[in-house]
């Protein structure tokens, strides 16, 4: 059954240094999103991608925030300068195509920034 | 703002029915959703719902909708030890919207 997959599964990185999530999508879908959950915290949507652009993002997802979908299969999330905060699971997940428009998970990657 | 309420802890024997519970408070959400996520796993989409049915059921899954009083439940039938994890409620206003999730219910089932 096709899935969601995520590099790395967990991110050990130092405050002001630039990290890049990936997230390879199931292949015919159409909408991309990244969540991230902070430990013991809901999980909040950061923002969603379709069409090669931004549809929608939160006020979490600033300026130190960035997607991409440099290629047909990967989806990126780029955090410019990590600051403490920002150390949660993060989340990406896709819809739409003939799956229809549930949303679809990763497992997941751990970013701790120290 | 848009705000998903769950109760944090359910404990159940083996065997019993599980009933988690959800509340929501926008009234425009036309999707629910139940994700279960295991220690250490992702979050699994167990089932879902539109705005416009008040009950759907999958095998040991009935989801329960009272639009009214913007409740949700999901009911998990012969409970198993399998099924620990926690079970996060989440709605979303359009078919592609972004997610709205609970904290999400630890359910804890004891043999």
């Amino acid at each position: 059954e096709p899935e969601v997959t995520q590099t790395p599964s967990h991110q050990v990185t130092q405050m002001g240094q630039e990290v890049i999530l990936r997230c390879v999508p199931i292949s015919n879908h159409l909408y991309f999103y990244w969540y991230r959950q902070i430990l013991g915290q809901k999980v909040e949507f950061l923002v969603s991608f379709y069409n090669n652009e931004i549809s929608e993002k939160s006020e979490i997802f600033d300026d130190q925030f960035s997607v991409e979908r440099p290629d047909g299969s990967n989806f990126t999330l780029k955090i410019r300068s990590t600051k403490l905060e920002d150390s949660a699971m993060y989340f990406c997940a896709s819809s739409g195509g003939t799956s229809g428009y549930e949303q679809y998970f990763g497992p997941g990657t751990r970013l701790t920034v120290t | 703002g848009e705000d998903v309420e769950q109760s944090l802890f359910l404990s159940v024997r083996e065997g019993d029915s599980s009933v988690i519970n959800c509340t929501y408070t926008d009234s425009s959400s036309t999707y629910l959703y139940w994700y279960k996520q295991e220690p250490g796993a992702g979050l699994q989409l167990l089932t879902y719902i539109f705005s416009n049915m008040d009950m759907k059921q999958d095998q040991r899954l009935t989801v329960l909708l009272n639009k009214k009083d913007k409740h949700l439940s999901l009911r998990i039938a012969d409970t198993q030890t399998g099924d620990s994890a926690i079970y996060f409620c989440a709605e979303s206003e359009g078919s592609q919207g972004n997610l709205i999730f609970g904290k999400g219910t630890k359910l804890s089932v004891k043999p």
